[in-house]
């Protein structure tokens, strides 16, 4: 039963590019959430999400950021026009559907911005 | 606003000695709180929960401790190895909410286990 899954790993972006960072859930996992770790600090909530719906996206600036969660297919946390302060680690974490607390991390991804 | 702080950076301890990794929260409708461990270039891996309900959880040599009152918890590895070497993350939730798994999470503890 593989993990949750990350990709890509690493991701050079320049100052206004766009970054998409994809997260597949633990297989039987409904609940998907994004969390960001900014250097020497901890992990900040960004956004949970099941299948098609945004459930708290509390933690997500109000702009260049969207997350969703198809029907089909992968997460997908989106950073347009990135800036150099987006550099950070994104982790992603999925739960069971009876058990929402109890997450499994990712690898996570870590975004450059030159 | 720093609602779980972990105010110790780094924890220096011998093989086989006690660890001893402290957090303290400020919000008083945590209900549920978690101790993360992280590898270098990895995700963090649950360790250890603990309900509101109970003052103690132990799971073979990690101990996990609630005080209410204090609204501190700790986590107690005996005996440590050097394997245990890693950054430690508390967490606390409000599992009232459907956001179960929106974690507040500390700083982290970097903890290093001399042979």
């Amino acid at each position: 039963n593989a993990g949750v899954m990350q990709n890509p790993r690493h991701l050079v972006r320049r100052r206004g590019q766009e970054a998409r960072l994809r997260c597949s859930p633990m297989k039987g996992h409904s609940h998907v959430y994004w969390y960001r770790q900014l250097p020497e600090e901890g992990l900040k909530f960004m956004v949970y999400l099941q299948k098609e719906n945004i459930i708290d996206e509390s933690g997500m600036p109000k702009e260049r950021f969207s997350a969703e969660f198809p029907k089909e297919g992968p997460s997908i946390l989106r950073i347009q026009q990135v800036v150099r302060g987006d550099s950070a680690a994104y982790f992603c974490a999925s739960s069971p559907p009876r058990a929402p607390g109890e997450l499994f991390f990712g690898e996570g991804s870590r975004l450059t911005v030159l | 606003d720093q609602q779980v702080k972990q105010n110790s950076p780094s924890l220096s301890v011998q093989e086989g000695r006690i660890s001893i990794l402290n957090c303290d929260y400020t919000n008083s409708m945590f209900d549920y709180f978690l101790w993360y461990k992280k590898y270098p270039a990895e995700g963090p891996t649950f360790l250890i929960s603990i309900s509101s309900i109970k003052d103690k959880n132990e799971d073979g040599r990690f101990t996990v401790f609630l005080n209410k009152s204090a609204k501190h918890l700790s986590l107690h590895i005996v005996p440590s190895q050097p394997g245990d070497s890693a950054v430690y993350f508390c967490a606390a939730s409000v599992t009232g909410s459907s956001n179960t798994g929106k974690l507040i999470f500390g700083q982290g503890t970097t903890l290093q286990v001399k042979p």
